[in-house]
C-alpha cells in the first residue's frame, strides 16, 4: 500500500461544476498537508496548504480530517483553466527534509 | 517566478557517462531538494540539502550524488548514467523544511539511451 494513495481519475468535467478530491494517507504521524497542481509538461506549483480547521482560497477549498487520515480539495465553478493534475503531499515531523510524500496525482479535466 | 532555475533544460546522454544538472535559485533558502518524477512513481526524492555542504540522502539516492558549495547552487550529479535513470528530474527550494511548501524549478528532461 502507497504511503500517499490518490485517485488518478481523470475526472471530465463541464465548466461551472464541483470537483472534489481525496487523497488519503498511512502515516498517522503526519503533522503538514498541501495541494500542487501541475500542469502537462511543467514543474508542480503549490497551489494550498491544508490546516486542520479547513481553509478556503476563492474557489478552492481544502480540508483535512486526521481521524480518518484524509485530505480534500474541493473545486467550486470549474473554469476550463483548472485543468491539471493535483498532486497532495503529506510531511511527517518537521526534520530537515519534512519527510515529505507525493501522491501520484489526480487528473483533472473541465469540458467547455 | 524566476527565483529558481534548472540547467540544461533537455539533455540526451549515452549509458555510462556522468551527467551534471544544476539548480541555482536567488531566494537564499537554506532548502534544496532534488526529486525525480516517473509515470507510476509521482515524485520521489533523491537527496537534499539544508546548508552549505550539508546533505543527505532522500529515497532513491543510489547512483547519484549531489554537492552544494554555495547557498544558490546544488548539483545533482549522475555517476555514470543508466537508462533507468532516464527521467524528468525536478530541483526544488523551501524556506523552511518542507513545512512551508516548496517552489519547484521548471525541470530537466533527461533521457539516456
Amino acid at each position: 500500500r502507497k504511503e500517499v494513495e490518490q485517485d488518478p481519475g481523470p475526472f471530465n468535467v463541464p465548466e461551472g461544476a464541483t470537483v472534489a478530491f481525496n487523497c488519503t494517507y498511512s502515516n498517522s504521524a503526519s503533522q503538514s498537508f498541501f495541494w500542487y497542481r501541475q500542469d502537462c509538461r511543467k514543474e508542480p506549483k503549490l497551489l494550498m496548504s491544508v490546516y486542520s480547521s479547513g481553509n478556503e482560497d476563492g474557489r478552492f477549498t481544502a480540508q483535512l480530517n486526521r481521524a480518518s487520515q484524509y485530505i480534500s480539495l474541493l473545486i467550486r465553478d470549474s473554469k476550463l483553466s483548472d485543468s491539471a493534475t493535483y498532486l497532495c503531499v503529506v510531511n511527517e515531523a518537521d526534520t530537515n527534509a519534512g519527510k515529505s510524500t507525493f501522491g501520484d496525482g489526480t487528473t483533472l479535466t473541465v469540458k467547455p | 517566478d524566476a527565483g529558481i532555475t534548472q540547467s540544461p533544460r533537455h539533455k540526451v546522454t549515452e549509458t555510462g557517462t556522468p551527467v551534471t544538472l544544476r539548480c541555482h535559485q536567488t531566494e537564499n533558502h537554506r532548502y534544496m531538494y532534488w526529486y525525480r518524477q516517473d509515470p507510476g512513481h509521482g515524485l520521489r526524492l533523491i537527496h537534499y540539502s539544508y546548508g552549505v555542504k550539508d546533505t543527505d540522502k532522500g529515497e532513491v539516492s543510489d547512483g547519484y550524488s549531489v554537492s552544494r558549495s554555495k547557498t544558490e547552487d546544488f548539483l545533482l550529479t549522475l555517476e555514470s548514467a543508466t537508462s533507468s535513470q532516464t527521467s524528468v528530474y525536478f530541483c526544488a527550494i523551501g524556506r523552511g523544511a518542507a513545512s512551508y511548501g516548496y517552489t519547484f524549478g521548471s525541470g530537466t528532461r533527461l533521457t539516456v539511451v
